[in-house]
């Protein structure tokens, strides 16, 4: 069984347009996160919720806007999309905890053309 | 402010032994070190506290010298399995799980 896992897992689209990605959790865990991993493979967190609410807002464009319906999901939507959007989106979960290991899914590559 | 990892790259052969360091300015809560390889995503390794409690993979070994604000990744008698970039990363005050990721330093384990 996948313990976090995203759709859809390649993403190729045309600037101006309007996207989302899933991530769905099924380990019980109560924070979720979204993390941007650049060309250089600098990862960067983005967004947390715990519990559905909104822990963690970096400085990202608000054309990222994140969702989360149930605490097993977490979805990231993203308008007007722009070149320098292209990169590796993350999802991961973890207990709020001294211990909270994060797991990670397997990423969605977005490309913008 | 991101932490600083030291090599950024290195390429050992079967059996040999290496150290990741990471550094950081501010002082931390705690490290997190995690693997990832070509096209997958990051792998949980080992998380250091401050005040010395860990936990993490039984094969690899880790240090946290909270004076220094300082971490050590302590692989040994390297296996072809443990090529991949290793990533630490930082959290200040119990931050909810906000980790700030170093750089990466690229493992190469040769035959």
């Amino acid at each position: 069984d996948t313990a976090v896992s995203q759709t859809p897992k390649y993403l190729v689209t045309q600037m101006g347009n309007d996207k989302s990605i899933k991530c769905e959790q099924n380990l019980g865990h109560d924070t979720m996160y979204w993390y941007k991993q650049d060309s250089k493979k600098f990862l960067k967190i983005m967004f947390s919720y715990n519990n559905k609410e909104l822990i963690i807002n970096e400085t990202v464009p608000n054309r990222f806007s994140p969702k989360s319906p149930d605490k097993a999901h977490l979805n990231l939507h993203i308008n007007s999309l722009e070149l320098g959007d292209s990169a590796v989106y993350f999802c991961a979960s973890s207990w709020t905890s001294d211990y909270n290991e994060q797991f990670f899914g397997p990423g969605t590559r977005l490309t913008v053309l | 402010q991101q932490p600083v990892q030291s090599p950024q790259a290195v390429i050992l052969r079967e059996g040999e032994d290496a150290v990741i360091n990471c550094s950081s300015s501010k002082a931390l809560y705690s490290v997190h070190w995690y693997r990832q390889k070509h096209g997958e995503a990051p792998v949980f390794l080992m998380i250091l506290l401050k005040g010395g409690e860990q936990k993490g993979h039984e094969k690899i070994s880790a240090s946290f010298n909270e004076k220094k604000q300082q971490s050590s990744l302590y692989l040994t008698a390297s296996q072809l399995s443990y090529s991949g970039t290793y990533f630490c990363g930082t959290e200040r005050d119990n931050q909810g799980g906000k980790l700030i990721f170093g750089q990466g330093t690229e493992l190469s384990v040769k035959p």
